[in-house]
């Protein structure tokens, strides 16, 4: 079956630490994206990558990293910079165009105390 | 002022009835989305239209685009289609650079 899988479901972290949340796709999809979800608001793009080798910030990428070495996966490191990061985090894939469908993984729900 | 805004944010209705969530949008679009979300996270991709209308089962989606407005509806709702409708955007310029998000709106639909 193709799809989108994000590990693990839930994660927790002491404060200062750094961790990366994992995201693979078997959609043979060129984009990827991370977005974050906090109560109240809308998701919001913190990094996407339109092909493999690069990506580029979204509009709250502080406090964040990703790579994109292969077309499968989109890691994401959230890092101690990063000041509230408490928060549940949604990968995507597209085609590759800016009107495609995304498709979305089912989450990490991320506590850091 | 956000640009997506969604309405209403919450909506509770019996079964059976039409409901109506509607969406506006201030930015130049290539096309915009609905999604639905699930009580566990996961999101759902329901429509993605760049003009008139389009119909899936019970839901229908239709937009005008010289308005900057989106209305998604449900008829003869029932309990399961409870969850979170969020509306999004892809903005004109042709790069997958990311959707922007409404707030999204919480519906309970009550048996």
């Amino acid at each position: 079956d193709g799809g989108i899988t994000q590990s693990p479901k839930y994660l927790f972290r002491k404060e200062g630490q750094n961790v990366t949340l994992s995201c693979e796709q078997n959609l043979n999809h060129d984009a990827m994206y991370w977005y974050r979800q906090d109560p109240g608001q809308g998701l919001r793009l913190i990094y996407y990558s339109q092909i493999v080798n690069d990506f580029q910030k979204g509009d709250i990428a502080e406090g964040y990293s990703v790579s994109r070495e292969k077309k499968e996966s989109f890691p994401l490191t959230v890092t101690s910079a990063q000041k509230n990061p408490t928060a549940f985090y949604l990968c995507a894939s597209s085609i590759g165009r800016g009107s495609d469908e995304q498709y979305f993984g089912p989450g990490t729900r991320l506590t850091v105390t | 002022k956000n640009e997506v805004e969604q309405s209403p944010q919450n909506l509770t209705a019996q079964e059976g009835e039409f409901i109506t969530i509607n969406c506006s949008y201030s930015v130049g679009i290539s096309a915009l989305h609905w999604l639905q979300q699930h009580p566990g996270g996961g999101i759902v991709s329901l429509f993605m239209l760049s003009s008139g209308k389009k119909k899936h089962g019970r839901l229908i989606a239709t937009i005008n685009i010289q308005e900057k407005h989106s209305s998604l509806h449900i008829t003869a709702s029932h309990p399961r289609d409870s969850a979170v409708y969020i509306c999004a955007v892809s903005r004109s310029g042709g790069g997958a650079d990311g959707l922007t998000f409404g707030k999204g709106t919480h519906l309970i639909i009550q048996p």
